[in-house]
């Protein structure tokens, strides 16, 4: 049973940038896709981003110019840049697992970042 | 605004059959698979639906899934009170969309 744990600072100032990572265990990571989702406070979800094991990305076309995705196989890890916050990028951010075709099948438990001076 | 749109609210008793929509496009639900996600409160989304009405392992035949041409729905048969939560459907069109959310009560 793969197992997901999100990581990093719990918050982060107004421009700077926000960093996340996610640790697989009980599976490795050289394999399926591997996404960021975000959920505001009371609010619904949204889509930050994925990469594939072999470095390959998609992000959400809202936030690109903003979002990097990158993966350490040797870590069995991956982590999330988002730069240039606002508070609108308060949000619980969760690190999930993609089954090609068969959806978001494992997810951390979500780590709440706030934007905030 | 989502792109995929879901009643903010829905409501059943005990062993009531209830059903929560998910309307979209051509580009998403008309074109590509519909997975369904279900939050209870305070923890990680749970993959409940996929490839419009596959269940993954250990998901009750209670949940069912179906698609009609840029519609989605989610029905819940023997509804339990621990089926309250918020359900999300998604889709790929450009990006994984996601629904606004309904939340599920159980009355």
């Amino acid at each position: 049973q793969v197992q997901l744990q999100e990581s990093g600072p719990g918050l982060v100032r107004p421009s700077e940038t926000l960093s996340l990572t996610c640790v697989v265990s009980g599976g490795s990571i050289n394999s399926h896709y591997w996404n960021w989702i975000r959920q505001p406070p009371g609010k619904g979800l949204e889509w930050v981003g994925y990469i594939h094991y072999s470095g390959s990305t998609n992000y959400n076309p809202s936030l690109e110019s903003r979002v990097t995705i990158s993966i350490d196989t040797s870590k069995n890890q991956f982590s999330l840049g988002l730069t240039s916050v606002t508070a609108a990028d308060t949000a619980i951010y969760y690190c999930a697992r993609d089954d090609v075709g068969s959806g978001l099948d494992s997810w951390g438990q979500g780590t709440l970042v706030t934007v905030s001076s | 605004q989502s792109v995929l749109t879901q009643p903010p609210s829905a409501s059943g008793t005990p062993g009531q059959r209830v059903t929560i929509s998910c309307s979209g496009s051509s580009s998403n639900i008309g074109t590509n698979s519909v997975y369904w996600y279900q939050q209870l409160p305070g923890t990680a989304p749970k993959l409940l639906i996929y490839s419009n009405n596959q269940r993954p392992s250990g998901v009750p035949d209670r949940f069912s899934g179906s698609v009609s041409g840029t519609s989605a729905s989610l029905a819940i048969s023997g509804l339990r009170s621990e089926d309250e939560a918020d359900y999300y459907c998604a889709a790929w069109d450009d990006r994984l969309r996601f629904g606004g959310g309904t939340k599920l009560t159980v009355l």
